[in-house]
């Protein structure tokens, strides 16, 4: 049972292009969580979606960024018109059980590191 | 501040020594866990320990709760150069998602 699957694991965006990162979660995982590491800090929650739903994007930033978790296919995160400051790991985590129910581990990805230049 | 901080920052021991490193958080869980990342590498789960438990063990670790004083602690025994990475704490504590703290770095010197 592959774990969590993200590409690509290095991208590279000149500033004003857009970035796309995926995420496959683990085999029968419907609940994907996106988070964002910032050098030397810990990993800041952004975005919970099942299939074909946002269900919290508290930790999105209210302009440029977006996600999708479609009915076929890989999850999305999506960040257009990319800025110095976004330059980050970007990591994915799937879980097999709705987060609400409690105790429920997540599973994380090997994270796609942005630079922005 | 952030949910889930911890501390040291930073710990440098000698392989063979223990390593503990505690992590505080403000509100009520019902789950923490506790993940170890090796620089630039992704995430891996180490422990979770439900709020009605005190205290887990899993091979060299050892994990213990305090609800009562919003904090747990991680202790690696007879550490090895391999357990040199960052140690984070993870809440459930708002929800969907995991709240992080900032770390602990460990090096163990061999």
């Amino acid at each position: 049972n592959a774990g969590v699957m993200q590409n690509p694991r290095h991208l590279v965006r000149r500033r004003g292009q857009e970035a796309r990162l995926r995420c496959s979660p683990m085999k029968g995982h419907s609940h994907v969580y996106w988070y964002r590491q910032l050098p030397e800090e810990g990993l800041k929650f952004m975005v919970y979606l099942q299939k074909e739903n946002i269900i919290d994007e508290s930790g999105m930033p209210k302009e440029r960024f977006s996600a999708e978790f479609p009915k076929e296919g890989p999850s999305i995160l999506r960040i257009q018109q990319v800025v110095r400051g976004d330059s980050a790991a970007y990591f994915c985590a799937s879980s097999l059980k709705n987060p609400g129910q409690g105790g429920v581990e997540q599973f994380f990805g090997p994270g796609t590191r942005l630079t922005v230049l | 501040s952030q949910q889930g901080e911890e501390d040291p920052q930073a710990l440098s021991i000698q392989e063979g020594e223990n390593a503990t490193m505690n992590c505080s958080y403000k509100t009520s869980i019902n789950n923490l866990q506790w993940y170890r990342q090796n620089s630039g590498r992704g995430l891996v789960h180490l422990i979770l320990i439900r709020s009605n438990e005190r205290e887990k063990h899993s091979g060299r670790l050892r994990v213990t709760l305090d609800t009562s004083k919003k904090s747990s602690s991680l202790l690696i025994t007879a550490s090895r150069a391999a357990d040199t990475a960052s140690y984070f704490c993870a809440t459930d504590g708002y929800g969907n998602k995991l709240v992080f703290g900032a770390g602990t770095i460990l090096r163990v010197k061999s």
